[in-house]
């Protein structure tokens, strides 16, 4: 049962564009979500998060949207450089289970030149 | 540098032989976690320590894998009578008591032969 699903396996972008990473969740308890970045024989790095009273959440050229009615989240990248080429993760926790991770599969995104 | 940190990086063992990997988490992180992920898949929780107390073990560790993190410090995982199932990439990760985000070490690569 995958309570958290990234449903495209890969996503290519030009250099200055935006990229928008997808993920779905299916348990309405998830309360705390976040965002890793992990690039081939790495483990993931952490880029962002945000907390189920926002709807969004900015860093820098990263920012998460938070739909909680759609059970939805995007990872937003702008402007997209060759550097942001790696494994996303989108990853999902409960209140109350001391941060244990629930990961979806996985997004790979390339950016070209 | 004060990130997680794991050894060794890769491991290639033969088939019912015995493994042991090590974690030293980031300083003062009295949380930590040990994931598997295999390919094209993201990590699933393996087991969780707070202090040197183990709270929360996964179904997927089966009577073969045993964890310690016997001062609250560091932590071992040993996998005894490996299969070729276990081929995974070992990942350590640690959080503070109060904190959201779990950082992840680079990872312990496993090869069953």
């Amino acid at each position: 049962d995958q309570q958290v699903k990234q449903n495209s396996p890969s996503l290519s972008v030009q250099e200055g564009r935006i990229s928008i990473l997808n993920c779905d969740y299916t348990n309405s308890m998830f309360d705390y979500f976040l965002w890793y970045k992990k690039y081939p024989a790495e483990g993931p790095t952490f880029l962002i998060s945000i907390s189920s009273i926002k709807d969004k959440n900015e860093d820098g050229r990263f920012t998460v949207f938070l739909n909680k009615s759609a059970k939805h989240l995007s990872l937003h990248i702008v402007p997209s450089q060759p550097g942001d080429s790696a494994v996303y993760f989108c990853a999902a926790r409960i209140t109350g289970t001391a941060s244990k991770l629930t990961f979806g599969t996985g997004t790979r995104l390339q950016v070209t030149l | 540098d004060t990130g997680v940190s794991q050894d060794p990086r890769h491991k290639i063992t033969k088939r019912g032989q015995n493994v042991t990997f090590r974690c030293d988490p980031i300083s003062e992180h009295n949380r930590l976690y040990w994931y598997r992920q295999t390919l094209g898949q993201g990590p699933e929780f393996l087991t969780y320590f707070q202090n040197e107390a183990q709270l929360e073990k996964s179904r997927l560790l089966s009577d073969r894998f045993s964890a310690e993190r016997p001062k609250g410090s560091f932590s071992t995982l040993e996998i005894q009578r490996t299969e070729q199932g276990d081929s995974a990439m070992y990942l350590c990760a640690s959080s503070e008591g109060s904190g959201n985000t779990i950082y992840f070490g680079e990872g312990s690569w496993l090869t069953v032969v």
